[in-house]
């Protein structure tokens, strides 16, 4: 069965700095990995996804996340925060091939200090 | 617009009615899902569709109904509401596997 662990459920950086949010999987076949934010009432926006190929990928707003198999990690980085960037995290995992179901972490909330 | 919407944004029922919260797709995306979101559990999957008149059960489905006569349109009934179901119920669509799966805005239910 497949399983998201979110290392964090708050996580606060300071504006200009390093953003690095942490996300572990399980899955028994090779999995197609996803990035989801979302900002106050509103639904989930995909930020990035790994299907196959370049393990390293660039989403939208400057995040990047790299997929590591040895590591069953997907975390998610961006070099600068920008108060915008303030929102819900999701990381969320789905197994190829037959399995269509997304299964989602609990979520990482992502504060900006000024 | 195009695009995947649910109604009503908000609602507030009583124990033991029942509820439906309606989602519409106008992408004629194959598979749709039904969440809940709640505090320290992230988003739970309830129900979810292939194909129109093919659902299957999610990771909390009970006390939830659903159908799906029409590709389009994936509604989700609370058959007797109970204070658990207090949540926000998030809609989503998805062509295919692998596939980039939208949501929609949420339906905020409170069951007193």
């Amino acid at each position: 069965a497949q399983s998201v662990t979110q290392l964090g459920s708050h996580v606060s950086v300071s504006e200009g700095a390093l953003v690095l949010l942490r996300c572990n999987y399980s899955s028994s076949v090779p999995p197609y990995l996803f990035w989801y934010v979302q900002y106050p009432n509103q639904g989930l926006q995909l930020l990035l996804k790994y299907t196959t190929g370049a393990t390293l990928v660039k989403g939208i707003n400057g995040f990047e996340a790299e997929f590591k198999k040895s590591e069953t990690s997907f975390h998610l980085t961006k070099p600068s925060a920008h108060m915008s960037d303030a929102a819900e995290y999701f990381c969320a995992v789905s197994e190829d091939f037959g399995n269509e179901k997304l299964t989602f972490g609990t979520g990482t909330r992502l504060t900006i200090i000024p | 617009d195009a695009g995947i919407t649910q109604s009503p944004r908000y609602k507030i029922t009583e124990t033991g009615r029942q509820v439906t919260l309606m989602c519409h797709q106008t992408w004629s995306h194959s598979y749709m899902f039904w969440y809940r979101q709640d505090l320290g559990h992230g988003l739970r999957l309830i129900y979810y569709s292939a194909a129109a008149d093919i659902t299957d059960k999610g990771e909390v489905p009970d006390g939830y109904v659903v159908s799906r006569s029409k590709t389009e349109n994936f509604p989700l009934t609370l058959e007797s509401a109970t204070r658990s179901q207090t949540s926000v119920y998030f809609c989503a669509s998805r062509r295919g596997s692998g596939e980039t799966q939208y949501f929609g805005p949420g339906t905020r239910l409170l069951v007193l």
